[in-house]
């Protein structure tokens, strides 16, 4: 079925640093999640976008819905160790009439404190 | 609960004995997923529950999996003749009236 591109699979960064990751799509979407995933656990909602060019922060995140319907990124500012986990991207397709969401491959994050 | 519940969390089986797992969605939601992760990989769509309609059963791998939505609310998902390639972790999502998935924390299923 239909994925999703997302990049980078891996990070290894440095407590402090900045962090950007993003997603990118063939077909049109009309909605953009992101989502954070911890060892053990299911991923859980960071980010919700529903508009092209909608910029949205909920904390340290930052996370952009495209101009070209296509494409997200989200960004964490002054990375701390508990940022560590699986980040995964998710988006609605336009032509889709039900609730299934497509999802991206994932990037882990390693922080070294 | 509030959230969406898994059970149980782990399961250890032997190859060739089925299992069913269980999930609990939020209460008032319609739409219902299961999806596959094996380790250190995505999320693979299995079967998707919307309301009364009949379930978008696209990803199932074979039919030694399938899955029950009971009155709308609780769902089973069964694994007949289970194999060592099925070990992997299972989630359950349940959703509202937006495309938010809400995850529970999953049943790893291990098999020997």
């Amino acid at each position: 079925g239909q994925q999703l591109n997302q990049s980078p699979q891996s990070m290894f960064i440095q407590e402090g640093e900045d962090v950007s990751m993003n997603c990118t799509s063939s077909s049109i979407f009309n909605t953009w999640l992101w989502y954070k995933q911890d060892p053990g656990e299911g991923p859980v909602l960071l980010i919700a976008l529903y508009k092209a060019g909608e910029l949205t922060s909920n904390g340290r995140l930052t996370a952009q819905f495209g101009i070209t319907r296509k494409d997200s990124f989200l960004n964490i500012s002054a990375s701390i160790p508990s940022d560590v986990g699986i980040y995964f991207c998710a988006g609605h397709p336009f032509y889709n009439q039900g609730g299934k969401l497509i999802f991206g491959q994932g990037t882990e994050l390693s922080v070294k404190p | 609960g509030a959230g969406v519940s898994q059970s149980p969390s782990n399961k250890v089986t032997e190859k060739g004995k089925d299992v069913e797992l269980r999930c609990d969605p939020i209460s008032g939601h319609t739409a219902l997923y299961w999806y596959r992760q094996s380790l250190g990989q995505g999320l693979e769509f299995l079967i998707y529950f919307q309301g009364n309609s009949a379930p978008d059963k696209s990803g199932l791998p074979s039919d030694r999996f399938s899955a029950e939505r009971t009155g709308g609310s609780v769902s089973t998902l069964t694994i007949q003749r289970t194999q060592q390639e099925d070990s992997a972790v299972y989630l359950c999502a349940s959703g509202g009236n937006r495309v938010i998935q809400y995850f529970g924390a999953g049943t790893r299923l291990s098999v020997l």
